[in-house]
């Protein structure tokens, strides 16, 4: 599977942008990016996937490169209850990794009153 | 709230015990997973079900014996456990196991092993 590089903390202020970056160089063609976050003692929320184009939801929006070897996620609002580790995940279905969704460390956003 | 349901939320057990961790899901997906999160760590998988069939085994070892008894239902088998095994297991469902149906998750079950 592609490996994912995020940094480790970052802080955003309340009311503002939260971009965090993802970077997966060794991307196939056929893996999506996904993110998920997980907030202290619950289980990993599904936040987006995609897997060329930009993505939107309620939530978030997702915007890929065009060579696909980075993405970021972007909350548009952040709020205090967005505080949460952040997981980019690239997930293939080649040969024996199908269904296999692997986390790497995340990233902790602090969102800041 | 999520639409898996994991019980119990907490568990306390013995080394000599047996205990199982349940997780139900009603949103008709056919893939379920079980997942173990020590603290501080991201969630490792352990077992993978996709239509009621185990279809990987993370080289879990045998003290963990997971159950698929229908589409809806997942459990998990414990016995003969090390203080070691202590962590959060988390189960998830999606609506099959390719990469473009996400995982939804449940809120775990704290697994303390005395």
């Amino acid at each position: 599977d592609a490996k994912t590089t995020q940094p480790p903390s970052m802080d955003c202020a309340e009311g503002r942008a939260a971009n965090l970056p993802c970077n997966h160089s060794t991307i196939s063609g056929n893996e999506y990016v996904y993110w998920y976050r997980q907030i202290h003692s619950q289980g990993p929320q599904y936040i987006i996937h995609g897997l060329k184009n930009n993505e939107t939801n309620e939530m978030a929006s997702l915007i890929i490169t065009e060579d696909r070897k980075s993405s970021t996620l972007i909350l548009p609002h952040a709020t205090l209850r967005d505080t949460a580790v952040y997981y980019c995940i690239v997930r293939s279905d080649r040969g024996s990794t199908l269904g296999r969704l692997y986390f790497g460390r995340g990233t902790q956003l602090t969102v800041w009153p | 709230d999520t639409e898996v349901t994991q019980t119990p939320k907490h568990l306390v057990m013995g080394m000599t015990n047996k205990k199982s961790l349940k997780c139900e899901q009603h949103m008709g997906h056919r893939a379920m997973y079980w997942y173990k999160q020590k603290a501080k760590k991201p969630p490792e998988l352990m077992f993978v079900y996709s239509y009621e069939k185990l279809s990987i085994n993370e080289s879990v070892p045998s003290r963990f014996s997971p159950e698929c008894p229908n589409s809806s239902l997942l459990n998990l088998h414990l016995h003969a456990l090390q203080p070691e095994d202590s962590a959060l297991y988390l189960c998830a469902s999606s609506s099959r196991t390719g990469t473009g149906s996400p995982l939804h998750f449940g809120n775990g079950t704290r697994l303390t092993v005395t």
